[in-house]
């Protein structure tokens, strides 16, 4: 089973620039998220759907934008790339929301 | 808001020794708990969870206890091996309503094997 899968794995930007990042399950999971994770500063949810045709802010929501594609894909997008979006991303899923989550590998952002 | 932290940022343990790590959590109204190993350069991977109705559940060579009374989690890893080293976190939720925007994680122990 591939789980949950995140594009790229490394991504440098310049600042100003966009981008996507791309995250897909094949766990038939109804709910979708994406964190960021800082040194010192844990996993911090940017952007939730806890089912295909919703999506909500988390905690740390400004600079990004999601699309709930379908039931399989979550994609997070940087319209104008920032360095303090320098971060490590995690794309995650779970059965129903409040349920454990599964991870992807991450994909490693830098904003020069 | 309430959020999960830990007590340690370190922990170095003798390889064979029992491993515990500790979680204070604030939020009187989580009533489920995880606990989440990640190695460098991975995401985090589910190790246990416990829901509020438990104060102990184990797993394979993990027990993880919790004290609702002074809001404390712990997880207990037995023998520990080399593979062991990682970071692991805590998170918690609050099923009940819904709880849909997923876990709320603690900043994580990083856990060191000496031979």
């Amino acid at each position: 089973n591939a789980g949950v899968t995140q594009t790229p794995k490394f991504q440098v930007l310049k600042t100003g620039q966009s981008m996507t990042l791309q995250c897909a399950q094949d766990m038939n999971h109804n709910s979708m998220y994406w964190y960021r994770q800082d040194p010192g500063m844990g996993l911090r949810l940017i952007y939730y759907s806890a089912s295909e045709g919703t999506t909500d802010k988390g905690e740390v929501p400004n600079g990004y934008n999601v699309s709930r594609l379908n039931k399989r894909e979550f994609s997070l997008r940087l319209e104008s790339a920032a360095p303090s979006q320098t971060s490590v991303y995690f794309c995650a899923s779970s059965a129903w929301g409040g349920e454990k989550l599964f991870f992807g590998s991450g994909t490693q952002l830098s904003v020069l | 808001g309430e959020n999960v932290g830990l007590h340690l940022p370190t922990l170095s343990v003798q390889e064979g020794d029992n491993s515990i790590i500790n979680c204070a959590y604030s939020n009187s109204a989580s009533d489920y708990f995880i606990w989440y190993k990640q190695e460098s350069g991975k995401g985090p991977q589910f190790i246990i969870d416990i829901r509020s109705n438990m104060d102990k559940r184990q797993g394979q060579r993990v027990t993880v206890l919790l004290n609702k009374t002074v809001k404390h989690l712990s997880l207990q890893i037995a023998a520990t091996q080399p593979g062991d080293s990682a970071v692991y976190f805590c998170a918690e939720n609050i099923s009940t309503g819904g709880g849909a925007d997923g876990l709320t994680f603690g900043k994580g122990t990083h856990l060191i094997i000496q031979p």
